[in-house]
């Protein structure tokens, strides 16, 4: 089975910082593109950021970018959100994605990061 | 950047035909794909490449495309496809990461 298991989420104060999982198993872990999406309450999807197989392309949101950085480590399967210079308006629930041309897919259970004094 | 455009809410009578639609530029160049999101629950995929279905989904839900627009239809919606859907495309080339609209609210009566 194809699987996603993400970790990591927290309550944390303003300006904190956190570190997101995730874990992959059931597929060829290093032959695929991740991507973290989040969802803040009540609203849509958001992107996050991008990390290739390699590791050696990385993107970030507008949002995100100088305060999040994307990694993996391809011999644990798994890929990470460095979360830094949090704010009230991160919080949400993180989804690792894997990503194909033929759609993103599958999407992880999610875990929530709350930001809040 | 490139943006995705969706109805914020789309009805249907329970067994009837619905379509959800999204506009955007990046669709000229990068078929849709479409997920569907239960409260509570991580978006599945259940349409890609245009009008190809993951396995398990159901036969009823059937995508088309057309210059900047793509759709999603349901033909004989049931209750357990009401749901929030989400279309997804890329802003230009491979190795890109997805651009999403902002979702459809799908009630099904």
């Amino acid at each position: 089975e194809v699987k996603l298991v993400e970790s990591g989420g927290a309550l944390v104060p303003p300006g904190g910082s956190l570190r997101l999982s995730c874990a992959g198993s059931g597929f060829p872990f290093n032959t695929y593109s991740m991507t973290w999406v989040r969802q803040a309450p009540g609203k849509g999807l958001e992107y996050i950021s991008y990390i290739t197989s390699s590791g050696t392309t990385v993107d970030y949101a507008d949002s995100v970018r100088g305060r999040f950085t994307i990694f993996r480590d391809n011999g644990k399967n798994s890929v990470y959100l460095q979360m830094d210079s949090l704010r009230v308006d991160d919080t949400a629930v993180y989804y690792c994605v894997r990503e194909r041309t033929a759609g993103s897919a599958p999407w992880g259970r999610g875990t929530r990061v709350t930001v809040s004094s | 950047s490139s943006e995705l455009t969706q109805d914020p809410a789309v009805s249907v009578a329970l067994g009837q035909t619905v379509t959800i639609t999204c506009h955007g530029d990046s669709l000229s160049g990068y078929y849709a794909s479409w997920y569907q999101q239960k409260p509570g629950q991580a978006p599945v995929l259940v349409l890609y490449n245009k009008n190809s279905r993951p396995s398990g989904i159901p036969e009823r839900f059937s995508g088309a495309s057309s210059g900047y627009t793509g759709s999603l239809t349901i033909t004989g919606a049931q209750a357990e496809d009401e749901a929030v859907y989400y279309c997804a495309s890329r802003d230009s080339a491979i190795n890109q990461p997805p651009l999403f609209g902002g979702g459809t609210k799908l009630t099904v009566l």
